[in-house]
């Protein structure tokens, strides 16, 4: 069965420094997608990235990147230059491609960045 | 991506009673899914509503509990029905992206607090 572990509780982080928030997940699929999704205070979930298990690029959206290590089985997102708005929760999930291809989500990681 | 809105945003309601979500999409979808996230928590798949038939259950999750209806193709109705406080949640309802891309989209969310 398809599991995401996500490490980090929470993260501190000072404006406009990197953060790297941990992943790892565990599949037996080879066909299979990972995504992040970011849930401010008011509760939406925003779609932020998206990495498909054949890509061999790491996915990359503005100042989100995805780094994918897929023989560790992991997919840390990277957000270059933080600000204010980054505090959120983020979720890392998973949908694997085959069977019932379920959308799957980590514990997440709630990130605050400091002025 | 489609744009999926959702009432009631928010509802307090005393244990017993039922209370019904809807989610409305701007196009036509095959599939959309239900999540629950308790307080704290990450989000939960409860069902998948394809139009036309009856929905598909997560484990943990049954249908007098959480009747589902998906009368056409861009609107579905989660019942959360005899609640207690543990039904205290944010629900959303979410859909594939569009154009064959993987990552799901989420509605605004449904703020339930049972008393």
């Amino acid at each position: 069965a398809q599991k995401i572990t996500q490490t980090q509780p929470g993260m501190f982080v000072q404006e406009k420094e990197a953060v790297t928030l941990d992943c790892t997940y565990d599949t037996s699929d080879q066909s299979y997608g990972l995504f992040w999704y970011k849930q401010p205070s008011s509760g939406e979930m925003i779609f932020l990235i998206y990495q498909g298990s054949y890509d061999e690029q790491n996915a990359t959206e503005g100042r989100y990147s995805l780094n994918f290590q897929k023989a560790r089985k992991s997919a840390n997102l990277v957000i270059s230059a933080s600000q204010l708005g980054d505090s959120a929760m983020y979720f890392c999930a998973m949908r694997e491609f085959q069977g019932a291809q379920k959308l799957v989500f980590g514990q997440g990681t709630r990130l605050t960045i400091n002025p | 991506s489609a744009v999926i809105s959702q009432k009631p945003s928010r509802d307090i309601c005393q244990r017993g009673t039922s209370l019904t979500i809807q989610c409305q999409v701007d196009s036509q979808v095959t599939m959309m899914f239900w999540y629950r996230q308790q307080p704290g928590q990450s989000l939960t798949l409860i069902a998948t509503a394809n139009q036309g038939s009856e929905a598909t259950y997560e484990s943990g999750f049954v249908i007098d509990k959480f009747p589902i209806s998906r009368p056409n193709l861009t609107f579905s109705t989660l019942t959360v029905s005899n609640m207690s406080p543990e039904d205290s949640s944010i629900y959303l309802c979410s859909v594939d992206g569009q154009g064959g891309s993987y990552e799901q989209y989420f509605g605004p969310g449904t703020r339930l607090t049972v008393t």
